[in-house]
């Protein structure tokens, strides 16, 4: 069974211009979360889309979006870049219906802005 | 506020010998909790959970002790192997599909 797969693997940007990410689910799952990585800091939560739905939203500005597709498949918005924003976004799938079920991660997307 | 701490960003164990990683948490609404380990240039891969109606969880060489009194977990490896060595994160969540919270991670190092 493929596992959660992200692209791009690493991305470099400057200030003030905008990334989207993709994130492809395991099959059958439908919830899609996204979170930031930081050094020093744990994971902290972006949001998650569950149908086509954003269920849950994090502590982020609005420059930070994202949208999930009929397949569940799910992309990550980042307008007006600041360096702040380099970090290393992961993306995580589970089947759901249940927040009570492992969320199952990808490798992440390495950011970098100059 | 960080909802859940991992104290010690660090831990030295020998091989063949046990690690205990340890994990508090400060929301009482806490019902299910996770541990993740990641590798570098990798994404955090599911180790062990534990639901609040348990006190221990157990998977091969894992073990997961839960304490609802002090707010504390811990995670215990047995024995420990080089191939070990990694961050490993604690989280916490609690049910209605509420996000996982994480905490800032402990590096294990097994020493050889």
């Amino acid at each position: 069974k493929a596992g959660v797969t992200q692209t791009p693997r690493y991305l470099i940007k400057t200030r003030g211009q905008q990334v989207t990410l993709s994130c492809s689910p395991i099959s059958g799952h439908r919830s899609v979360s996204w979170y930031q990585q930081t050094p020093g800091q744990g994971l902290q939560f972006l949001f998650e889309y569950f149908s086509e739905t954003q269920r849950n939203k994090g502590n982020f500005p609005g420059r930070f979006s994202g949208r999930q597709f009929s397949n569940s498949r799910s992309e990550m918005n980042v307008s007006t870049l600041e360096l702040g924003d380099s970090a290393l976004y992961l993306c995580a799938s589970s089947p759901g219906a249940d927040s009570n079920q492992p969320q199952h991660f990808g490798d992440g997307t390495r950011l970098s802005i100059l | 506020d960080q909802q859940v701490k991992q104290n010690s960003p660090s831990l030295s164990v020998q091989e063949g010998r046990i690690s205990i990683l340890n994990c508090d948490y400060t929301n009482s609404m806490f019902d299910y909790f996770l541990w993740y380990k990641k590798y570098p240039a990798e994404g955090p891969t599911f180790l062990i959970s534990i639901s609040s109606i348990k006190d221990k969880n157990e998977d091969g060489r894992f073990t997961v002790f839960l304490n609802k009194s002090a707010k504390h977990l811990s995670l215990h490896i047995v024995p420990s192997q080089p191939g070990d060595s990694a961050v490993y994160f604690c989280a916490a969540t609690r049910q209605g599909n509420t996000p996982l919270v994480f905490g800032k991670g402990t590096r294990l190092s097994v020493i050889a």
